[in-house]
C-alpha cells in the first residue's frame, strides 16, 4: 500500500491566490483527516469525514478555507483568498472508522504565503 | 472544548539516559494515542490506550494510561539516537473516529 497521498509536497503562493491541496487516503479507510501544523498552535484538526460526510469543521479557522470529498479516494482542501498566517504544514491523515489502529499521515503539504 | 497539554515541552538527555513524556486532558478520554514525528516528517502511531490504568510496552518505550483516564504518559528507558523526534499524545473523548485533539509534543534531543 502506498499509504496517504498528499499533493502538492511544497507549495508557494501570493497573498490572495486560491490554493488547492490534495490528498488520497489508504484503500479501504473510510475516516480522513485534515490536520494544520505551526510551531505555535502545534496540530490542529480543521475538519473530518466518515464514509465521505464532513462530521466536524468547527477547526476550519475562516470562511477562506473550504474541504471536499467527492468520494472515498480523494479529498481536497482549498483556501480562497490566501493569506500569509495561512502558511503552515498541512496534514491529511485517513484510518478506519473507530481509530483503534491509530492514523495513518500523509507526508503532508508546506504551504507558504508570501 | 478538550485541550491536551504535554510536558516538557523540550527534553534534552545524554544517549542511554532515560526519558518521559507527560500527558494531560482537560476532560475524561474514551482512548489515547501516541505519536512520533521524526524532524521533517510526519507523525507516525505508536500505539494506543484504552482501558483505565493500563500499561502497555513496545521494547524500550512503556506507555501508561491513567486510572481516571485523563492523563497518560510514554517513558523510554535507555535512550538511543534513533529516538530523536517529537513525541505527541492525542485524545479522543468520544468512541471512534471522531478527531483526536494533539498535545503539542515533546521534542527529544539526544547528545552522543
Amino acid at each position: 500500500d502506498a499509504g496517504v497521498i498528499q499533493s502538492p509536497r511544497h507549495e508557494v503562493t501570493e497573498m490572495g491566490q486560491e490554493v488547492t491541496l490534495r490528498c488520497k487516503p489508504i484503500s479501504g479507510h473510510n475516516s480522513l483527516f485534515w490536520y494544520r501544523q505551526t510551531m505555535m498552535r502545534g496540530l490542529e484538526l480543521l475538519i473530518y469525514f466518515n464514509n465521505n460526510v464532513p462530521i466536524d469543521d468547527s477547526g476550519m479557522p475562516e470562511d477562506r478555507f473550504s474541504a471536499k470529498m467527492p468520494n472515498a479516494s480523494f479529498s481536497t482542501l482549498k483556501i480562497q483568498p490566501s493569506e500569509p498566517r495561512d502558511s503552515a504544514v498541512y496534514f491529511c491523515a485517513s484510518s478506519l472508522q473507530g481509530g483503534n489502529y491509530g492514523y495513518t499521515f500523509g507526508s503532508g503539504t508546506r504551504l507558504t504565503v508570501v | 472544548g478538550q485541550q491536551v497539554m504535554q510536558i516538557p515541552q523540550y527534553q534534552h538527555v545524554q544517549e542511554g539516559e532515560d526519558f518521559t513524556t507527560y500527558c494531560n486532558s482537560s476532560t475524561t478520554l474514551s482512548n489515547i494515542q501516541w505519536y512520533k514525528q521524526r524532524p521533517g516528517g510526519h507523525p507516525v502511531f505508536l500505539i494506543q490506550l484504552v482501558k483505565s490504568g493500563e500499561v502497555k510496552k513496545q521494547k524500550r518505550l512503556t506507555f501508561q494510561f491513567g486510572e481516571a483516564k485523563k492523563n497518560s504518559s510514554l517513558h523510554i528507558t535507555a535512550t538511543q539516537t534513533t529516538d530523536v523526534g517529537t513525541y505527541f499524545c492525542a485524545g479522543s473523548s468520544g468512541g471512534g473516529a471522531d478527531g483526536l485533539t494533539f498535545g503539542k509534543g515533546t521534542h527529544l534531543i539526544i547528545q552522543p
